[in-house]
């Protein structure tokens, strides 16, 4: 089994709709993060956490909002989705006592017409 | 303003080959350098990495040379088989911006049989 899942992998909605994505690990890490990745573009960070109680943005959070439910569980709505949301969006995880890496989820792939 | 740069959006290299895939970057302060390799429709993963006390690191067929005069950081894959063919990202982080990863915009690597 995957140690970082995210639901759903596609969706298609339309412009003004509320999303949520969602993100599960079993890694047992404290950090979690949402990124999106745009054709012809790195990673560009949305929000993260640093436990359930701590919820930070990162460069682009503009029209997102997070939930961290959960050590485990974080998820990212879109209140009112616009067509340039459509994206790649990934979940990760990182643990603070191991350093900077982080694992990434599959990716859901949202299109918003 | 892009602080991590891949300046070749793709590269194509024989198997049995070297491959180098290069990366800059302008943050002075970043002391902590990582590749990420992604195939399509899954998350990326993590390759190799580099601390800006070390020149070279070195992982089975995977190293990756650091210039930090140069702000530079390179990737070679010696010998490249086809499996290698994905995106490979450069990333970077720094201790005080929390090690978030901040990250190129990826380069198309296919290795021809």
């Amino acid at each position: 089994d995957a140690d970082v899942t995210q639901t759903p992998r596609n969706r298609i909605t339309k412009t003004g709709k509320r999303i949520m994505l969602e993100c599960s690990q079993t890694k047992g890490h404290d950090r979690m993060y949402w990124y999106r990745q745009d054709p012809g573009l790195g990673l560009q960070l949305i929000y993260y956490s640093f436990d359930v109680k701590d919820i930070n943005k990162g460069e682009i959070s503009d029209g997102y909002s997070v939930s961290r439910q959960a050590q485990a569980k974080f998820s990212l709505s879109l209140e009112s989705a616009i067509p340039n949301q459509t994206a790649l969006y990934f979940c990760a995880t990182s643990d603070a006592l191991e350093g900077n890496e982080q694992f990434f989820g599959p990716g859901t792939r949202l299109t918003v017409l | 303003d892009q602080q991590v740069k891949q300046n070749s959006p793709s590269l194509s290299v024989q198997e049995g080959r070297i491959s180098i895939l290069n990366c800059d970057y302008t943050n002075s302060m970043f002391d902590y350098f990582l590749w990420y390799k992604k195939y399509p429709a899954e998350g990326p993963t993590f390759l190799i990495s580099i601390s800006s006390i070390k020149d070279k690191n070195e992982d089975g067929r995977f190293t990756v040379f650091l210039n930090k005069s140069a702000k530079h950081l390179s990737l070679h894959i010696v010998p490249s088989q086809p499996g290698d063919s994905a995106v490979y990202f450069c990333a970077a982080s720094f201790s005080g911006s929390a090690r978030q990863l901040t990250f190129g915009s990826g380069t198309q690597l296919t290795v021809l049989p």
